[in-house]
């Protein structure tokens, strides 16, 4: 089993629609978590930090569940920019930040 | 702040060949990271760096492989000799904080392929 496993989707998706991505991670130990964009042949780059609490930020809300061991990230009012690939990141302690393989998101006009 | 710098940004190279690829982190993080990404591998640590000091290398495919950080700025990737399934995309990221708790920031990467 994937330390982190992420459903590689794609998810296609019209404009406007609101999508949810989820994410499983096998180390119950873990420390902090991440949703990381990384666009076609460009780096990653941090969406939003993951808190136990859930946080939102602007159209974007992320989702921690300690006891399942599964992260959420919901986008709400997709737009055209908000196609790419979405990189769920777990922090095993110690700098040991494991990535998922990713989950792709085409929104289309 | 410049961000993460790498170079190059594409190196085509011959098998056997050897090839170096450097990191400039941002000014002031403590801790440096070298990442490949391969789609069939997803992003792979290979080694990261406290204070210019190699914490952790286990990442490290083998022995072609090797890094050096020599002083705070400036960070070395080198594989000798390189083969054609070392052909991946090679990200340094860097961080303020021990954790990650803040997250990485990732410099563009070097788009490697070995022929």
């Amino acid at each position: 089993r994937k330390e982190v496993e992420q459903d590689p989707g794609p998810f296609n998706v019209p404009e406007g629609a609101t999508v949810a991505f989820n994410c499983t991670y096998s180390n119950s130990a873990s420390q902090s978590f991440f949703w990381y964009r990384q666009d076609c042949r460009k780096e990653p780059k941090l969406l939003m930090s993951v808190y136990s609490s859930g946080n939102e930020d602007g159209r974007f809300t992320a989702q921690l569940n300690r006891a399942s061991q599964y992260i959420s990230l919901l986008i709400r009012d997709s737009k055209l920019s908000d196609s790419a690939t979405y990189l769920c990141v777990v922090n095993g302690g110690n700098n040991d930040m494991r990535f998922g393989a990713g989950t792709r998101l085409t929104v289309k006009p | 702040d410049a961000g993460v710098i790498q170079s190059p940004r594409h190196e085509v190279t011959e098998m056997g060949q050897e090839v170096t690829l450097r990191c400039k982190p941002i000014s002031g993080h403590d801790y440096l990271f070298w990442y490949r990404q391969t789609m069939m591998r997803g992003l792979e640590l290979l080694i990261y760096f406290n204070n210019n000091v190699p914490i952790d290398d286990s990442g490290m495919p083998e022995d072609r492989f090797s890094a050096k950080m020599p002083n705070a700025s400036f960070s070395t990737l080198k594989i000798q000799p390189s083969e054609p399934r070392d052909s991946a995309v090679y990200f340094c990221a860097s961080s303020l904080l021990a954790g990650g708790h803040y997250g990485y920031t990732f410099g563009s990467g070097t788009r490697l392929t070995v022929v």
